[in-house]
C-alpha cells in the first residue's frame, strides 16, 4: 500500500491519558501535516512537519500537544493529559515537495475517544 | 487570515443528473485550490484540484471553475453516479496554509 498510513485507526484513552497517534507518508513524501475534524467540521490544520524539523505549528495547542518527524520512522502526535474536548478524528497528509500549494494527500486517520 | 465558505451543506440529486457545490474566499492572496471528497470511515481523497492562473480544469465527470476576481471556486460533477455520495470539501490555500470548507454532504439518489 502506497498510500499514507495512520495507526492505529481507533484509539480508545482515559481522561488524563497520553494518546500517541502515528503517521507514514507516502513513498517518496517528506512532508507531513496533521489535521483534526470534529463531527460535522471540516478540517482544523495543526501541524506541519518535515524530516527533523517543524515548519509550522500555528494550529496547534499551546499545551499538552507535541508532534515530531524523526529521521527514521513515522511521526507522531502526542497528546498528554487528554481531556473529553480532545476526542475527534485526527487525519495525516503528505507532499512530495515542499510549499502548501503542493498536492496533499490523507490518511484514512485515527478516531480518538476519550471516555 | 483566510476565510472560505462553502455551499450547500447538503445536496440531493437524481442519478444521472448535475451537482453544483460553491465556495467563496476572502484572501485575495489565496492561489491554490483543491476539492476533496470523503466517504464515511475514510480520510479526503483529492479528486481535482486549480491554481489561480487558470479558469477551469476539467477531468471525465468533474470540473471545477475559478472566479479570481469574485473569490469563488465551484466543483460541478455531471452525470451522477450514487457512487458519488460523499461529503466534498473545498480549500483554499494561501502563501502558508489550508483553509478548508465546512463540507458539502452530497446524496446521488438512484
Amino acid at each position: 500500500n502506497a498510500g499514507v498510513m495512520q495507526n492505529p485507526r481507533h484509539l480508545v484513552r482515559r481522561r488524563g491519558q497520553e494518546a500517541r497517534l502515528r503517521c507514514s507518508p507516502m513513498k517518496g513524501h517528506s512532508h507531513v501535516y496533521w489535521y483534526r475534524q470534529l463531527p460535522e467540521e471540516g478540517l482544523k490544520f495543526m501541524v506541519y512537519l518535515q524530516k527533523e524539523n517543524i515548519i509550522d505549528e500555528s494550529g496547534m495547542p499551546k499545551e499538552r500537544f507535541s508532534a515530531e518527524f524523526p529521521k527514521e520512522g513515522p511521526s507522531i502526535l502526542r497528546i498528554q493529559q487528554v481531556v473529553r474536548g480532545d476526542s475527534a478524528a485526527y487525519f495525516c497528509a503528505s507532499s512530495r515537495l515542499q510549499g502548501w500549494n503542493q498536492p496533499q494527500h490523507f490518511g484514512d486517520g485515527t478516531r480518538l475517544s476519550i471516555l | 487570515g483566510e476565510n472560505v465558505e462553502q455551499h450547500p451543506s447538503t445536496l440531493s440529486v437524481q442519478e444521472g443528473d448535475s451537482a453544483v457545490i460553491k465556495c467563496t474566499y476572502s484572501d485575495s492572496a489565496s492561489n491554490y485550490f483543491p476539492w476533496y471528497k470523503q466517504e464515511l470511515g475514510k480520510g479526503p481523497q483529492l479528486i481535482i484540484d486549480i491554481r489561480s492562473n487558470v479558469g477551469e480544469k476539467k477531468d471525465q465527470r468533474i470540473a471545477v471553475t475559478l472566479n479570481k476576481t469574485a473569490k469563488h471556486f465551484s466543483l460541478h460533477i455531471t452525470e451522477t453516479q450514487p457512487e458519488d455520495s460523499a461529503v466534498y470539501f473545498c480549500a483554499a490555500i494561501t502563501g502558508n496554509q489550508f483553509y478548508f470548507g465546512t463540507g458539502t454532504s452530497l446524496t446521488v439518489i438512484p
